[in-house]
């Protein structure tokens, strides 16, 4: 069974540019969840999507958005980069959003924002 | 106000040895609890979850964890570290109500010594 796939796995952009990351949960999973990564704030709830709505939202600015299509897959992206977007963006799947089912994280997209 | 907290931010510890790694939450009611692990540049594994039930949970790679209610703890422990246990490890939680994503602790870095 093949785990969580994100494209690309390593990203540069420059200050201004935008970007989109893809994730393709496990088969059958519907929610599929995205993270930042970063040293100074660790891990952080970027938003949740399940059967194509976005459920839950974390406390990130308006540049940040996402999207789930039919088939699960997720893609997010970040409009007008900024020096501090740079940082490893993890995508998580589960089967369920409610009642909690465990979710299975992908090997993330490092992006470097010069 | 709700909080993980990892308290060791860097533990060595002798390939060979016993390891425990803390963690610490402050929620209201007892939230579904895990364990991640991290290798370089990689996604997050999940190593073990306490949803209910016995305490002591069993996960992969020979770890277990002990869920104490009394001192909002679950404690990672492995009875021997072998080098390649050689990682970061994330404590986290699920809250039962409300917010359905992972709340992460600040991650414990383990270094192995031969």
């Amino acid at each position: 069974k093949a785990g969580v796939t994100q494209t690309p796995r390593y990203l540069i952009k420059t200050r201004g540019q935008q970007v989109t990351l893809s994730c393709s949960p496990i088969s059958g999973h519907r929610s599929v969840s995205w993270y930042q990564q970063t040293p100074g704030q660790g891990l952080q709830f970027l938003f949740e999507y399940f059967s194509e709505t976005q459920r839950n939202k974390g406390n990130f600015p308006g540049r940040f958005s996402g999207r789930q299509f039919s088939n699960s897959r997720s893609e997010m992206n970040v409009s007008t980069l900024e020096l501090g977007d740079s940082a490893l963006y993890l995508c998580a799947s589960s089967w369920a959003d409610r009642p909690y089912t465990e979710a299975f994280f992908g090997q993330g997209t490092r992006l470097t924002v010069v | 106000a709700q909080s993980v907290t990892q308290p060791d931010i860097h533990i060595t510890v002798s390939e060979g040895a016993s390891l425990e790694l803390r963690c610490n939450y402050s929620y209201g009611a007892t939230p579904y609890l895990f364990w991640y692990v991290q290798s370089p540049g990689q996604g997050l594994q999940l190593l073990l979850k306490y949803f209910s039930g016995d305490t002591l949970v069993q996960g992969i790679k020979g770890f277990e964890a002990e869920f104490k209610r009394s001192q909002s703890s679950f404690n990672l422990r492995k009875p021997s570290v072998h080098w390649s246990d050689a990682a970061e490890y994330f404590c986290a939680v699920v809250p039962k109500t409300g917010a359905n994503n992972l709340f992460f602790g600040t991650g414990t870095r383990l270094t192995v010594i031969p």
